[in-house]
């Protein structure tokens, strides 16, 4: 079965950082881009950021643009976002999400919650 | 704002059909492919649709994908009351170099 575990949300305080975790199962992990979608609360889906499979060409959005990271550790199918300097309005599910603009986000986690106090 | 703009509500009532229409322009939906997502109340967004038209394994073809030029539409047919969901269609933007989204349509079923 085709699965996406995401983990390491939680509660920081403005300013601080989290590491997120999206453990893949179920598919060669390696061959496909893997993005970070999240929806904070009562809104709609906020792409995040992009890596393409061989863990180069990664892309992020304007607003976490030299905030976060995003990488993949294709040994353990595990992909991360490192998320610094955080923000109240980095607050949001985050989910990660398998495939590209053709295929479309295919296989989707259940998400990890984000919580930035101000 | 969204770069792909959506209805914010559509309804109708069971067994009758709706479309959503997702807006966009030459460098996304009009030079990408389009896919369609389903987001039931608590639950992660669903593929419906990708590549503009095609379902996945499981999806039933009462939803059906279309395009044309900077727009898009998802049509569903014989509407149950499960299909009530938060409806989303995305796509990359090359001038943006990331995935967009339309800001989401709320489908009731009457």
């Amino acid at each position: 079965e085709v699965q996406l575990l995401e983990s390491g949300g939680g509660l920081v305080q403005s300013g601080g950082s989290l590491r997120l975790s999206c453990a893949a199962s179920g598919f060669t992990f390696s061959n496909y881009a893997m993005s970070w979608v999240r929806q904070a609360p009562g809104k709609g889906l906020e792409w995040v950021s992009s890596l393409r499979g061989s863990g180069t060409s990664a892309f992020y959005t304007d607003s976490v643009k030299g905030r976060f990271t995003i990488s993949r550790d294709n040994s353990k199918n595990t992909l991360y976002l490192q998320m610094n300097s955080l923000r109240a309005e980095d607050t949001a599910l985050y989910y990660c999400a398998k495939g590209n603009s053709s295929s479309g986000m295919d296989v989707w986690g259940q998400g990890t919650t984000v919580t930035v106090s101000s | 704002q969204s770069v792909l703009t959506q209805p914010p509500s559509v309804s109708a009532a069971p067994g009758q059909k709706v479309t959503i229409s997702c807006s966009g322009s030459s460098s996304n939906i009009g030079n990408k492919y389009v896919s369609w997502y389903q987001q039931l109340p608590g639950t992660a967004p669903k593929l419906l649709i990708f590549e503009n038209n095609k379902r996945p394994s499981g999806i039933p073809d009462r939803f059906s994908g279309s395009k044309s030029g900077t727009s898009a539409t998802l049509g569903i047919t014989g509407l149950q009351t499960g299909d009530e969901a938060d409806y989303y269609c995305g796509t990359w933007d090359t001038s943006l170099s990331g995935w967009v989204f339309g800001g989401g349509t709320k489908l009731t079923v009457l």
